[in-house]
């Protein structure tokens, strides 16, 4: 079965702050894809990043980056110096292919507030 | 970027009532559609795969014959809630897989929430 786990539910920082968002994921596939989205309060999905399993090299853009470790299936999240605009939900998301069809399971979702 | 539509943005029905949502991908063609459903401060959960010419699959636990999907083109999914409920109440986002690229392209249309008096 896949499953991602987002552990935190929510958290609260003061801008400038950097954060760690946690993501652990479950599959049984050689072959999989991870995936980071953001939810600001407007309900519209942002894509961050897509990840697959043979790629485990870390990833920075800008402000974001993220660490891909395949010894604990963890794919973390974090955001530094963070801003007011960053307040959002963000969630992780495990794809692989099954009967072909390419399913997305997310996790529960962490809802970010950087306050001012 | 791709994009994806969803009409309408929102929609308040009366219980008994039937709701389509719309989905359309605008500026490709999508040969699969994707419906998930959000509660309040939940995760996504998928609804059903819809492919274009063919039925939907179903996840288990929805019921196809309460939400029908149709997927007639290959830039337009829909999906009607049938003789809705307040429990039906919802935020439903659709995703479209662009063809011919990188495993994944899935593009998120801005999601229907739905309420049901």
């Amino acid at each position: 079965a896949q499953k991602v786990t987002q552990a935190q539910t929510e958290i609260s920082v003061v801008e400038k702050e950097d954060v760690t968002l946690d993501c652990v994921y479950e599959t049984r596939d050689t072959t999989y894809y991870l995936f980071w989205y953001k939810q600001p309060p407007s309900g519209e999905l942002v894509f961050l990043i897509r990840r697959n399993s043979f790629d485990e090299q870390n990833e920075i853009s800008g402000r974001y980056s993220w660490n891909f470790q395949k010894s604990t299936s963890s794919f973390n999240f974090t955001i530094t110096a963070s801003q007011v605009v960053d307040s959002a939900v963000y969630f992780c998301a495990l794809g692989n292919l099954q009967g072909g069809s390419e399913k997305l399971v997310f996790g529960k979702g962490m809802k970010l507030t950087v306050n001012p | 970027g791709a994009v994806v539509s969803q009409h309408p943005s929102w929609v308040i029905c009366k219980s008994g009532t039937s709701v389509k949502i719309e989905c359309r991908s605008l500026d490709f063609q999508a040969t699969t559609m994707f419906w998930y459903r959000q509660f309040p401060k939940q995760s996504l959960m998928l609804m059903a795969t819809s492919n274009e010419g063919s039925k939907a699959t179903y996840e288990q636990g929805v019921e196809k014959d309460k939400f029908l999907i149709n997927h007639a083109s290959l830039t337009l999914s829909t999906l009607t809630v049938t003789s809705a409920h307040p429990e039906d109440s919802s935020f439903y986002i659709c995703s479209a897989s662009r063809p011919g690229l990188a495993v994944y392209e899935q593009y998120f249309g801005p999601g229907t929430r739905l309420t049901v008096t």
